[in-house]
This record gives C-alpha cells, sequence and structure tokens, in this order.
C-alpha cells in the first residue's frame, strides 16, 4: 500500500511564524498535492507538483509557497502565518495515468 | 471552469437500506471517476473508481457513471451506522499532474 505521511497531526503556531508542513510517500509517485478542507468550502488545492523540482500554482496559492527538491517529499510552507490559514492540511499523490489520488493523514493547523 | 457538483446533504437513511449519492460534472471530456469516503476529522479514503459507462459492484458498493448525462453515483446496499460519514465525487480531467477535480461532498447519516 501507498503510505502517505504528514509530519505532525496537530500543530499551533503562533500568528507571523514560518510553518513546514511535510509531506513524505513511499511509493514513488511522481504528482503531490496540497490541499486545504474547511468546513463547507471542500477540498481547495493550494500547490501541486508533478516532477521534482517543478511546482504550479492551485486555486489558493496566496500565503503559501512549497519546495519539491527530491521526489518522495513536498513540503508546504506558510511564509507568515495568519488566523485564516487555521485548517486541516491534507497532502495526496498519484501517479500518471487513470488513477485517484492517495491522501496522507492530515494536519489540523491552528494559527493563534 | 471545470465543476463537480454534489447535494451537500445531509442524506439519512435506514439501517439495511440502500444509500443513492449522486453527483454531476461539467465537462464532457471527463475520463474518470472517482468516490472517496472521508469520516469526520480524518483524511479521504479512496473507494471506487470508475472509467467505463456502466455499473462498477465492488462488495455493497456499486458505482454508476452515465457520461452522456454527465453523472457518476455511488450506491451502497445494506447500509450500517460505519457508513456514515461525507463522501466525495471526483473527476479526472486528464492532461499533466493527474489532476482530479472534487465535489463539495455529500453526508450521509445511516440511522439504527
Amino acid at each position: 500500500d501507498v503510505k502517505v505521511t504528514q509530519s505532525s497531526r496537530y500543530l499551533v503556531k503562533r500568528t507571523g511564524e514560518k510553518v513546514f508542513l511535510e509531506c513524505v510517500q513511499d511509493m514513488d509517485h511522481e504528482n503531490m498535492f496540497w490541499y486545504r478542507q474547511d468546513p463547507g468550502l471542500g477540498l481547495r488545492l493550494i500547490y501541486f507538483s508533478y516532477d521534482v523540482k517543478m511546482k504550479e500554482k492551485g486555486d489558493i496559492p496566496e500565503g503559501y509557497s512549497v519546495s519539491r527538491e527530491k521526489k518522495e517529499r513536498f513540503s508546504l510552507i506558510l511564509e507568515s502565518a495568519s488566523t485564516n490559514q487555521t485548517s486541516m492540511y491534507l497532502c495526496a499523490t498519484g501517479r500518471e495515468g487513470a488513477y485517484g489520488y492517495t491522501f496522507g493523514s492530515g494536519t489540523r493547523l491552528t494559527v493563534v | 471552469q471545470k465543476e463537480v457538483e454534489q447535494n451537500s446533504g445531509p442524506l439519512s437513511v435506514p439501517e439495511g437500506a440502500i444509500a443513492s449519492l449522486n453527483c454531476t460534472y461539467s465537462d464532457r471530456v471527463s475520463q474518470s471517476f472517482f468516490w472517496y469516503r472521508q469520516y469526520s476529522g480524518k483524511s479521504p479514503e479512496l473507494i471506487m473508481s470508475i472509467y467505463s459507462n456502466g455499473d462498477k459492484e465492488d462488495g455493497r458498493f456499486t458505482a454508476q457513471l452515465n457520461k452522456a448525462s454527465q453523472y457518476v453515483s455511488l450506491l451502497i446496499r445494506d447500509s450500517q451506522p460505519s457508513d456514515s460519514a461525507t463522501y466525495l465525487c471526483a473527476a479526472r480531467w486528464g492532461g499533466a499532474g493527474n489532476m482530479l477535480t472534487f465535489g463539495g461532498g455529500t453526508r450521509l447519516m445511516v440511522k439504527p
């Protein structure tokens, strides 16, 4: 089974802090994604990457950046955390072709 | 803009009944469709995928696809309280990155 590991299950950070969310997958998938999920708003794509060092903006990239230095690792960076970034963050991976994604267990981030 | 629409629910069914979850999508070039189950506070889990018109069965689950009418449905037979969750429909549009577009989800409640 594909394993997608997110480094933290719960995280509390202060406003203005720089926050790193890590996602590691062990199945050599090309594509990796970062979503946030908020009640009533569904899944919203922040950034995705389809290759090492490649990144593409999703629907809501403002306030975020990403890094993919190795195929198995995709990091989401909140440059200066704000309270409106309090959310559940979900990493997902997928391989090329007609396949679904596999999600990590999620990180519930609270910015105070 | 490519969209996937679902009724947010909640859909309430008695234990043992058939739950029918529906999803429509906006773009005729969609190729692949997926159903995810998400328990409260957890991440989405892939439960079904369907690529061709018709029905696909897996245990108590049946996915149905009608490309002419642009809808996908998920039937859950002999519904159990443990099936209570939010069900997300997703469509793959093709292109680089294996992008999926998710619906907002339907909350299912199975009452004992």
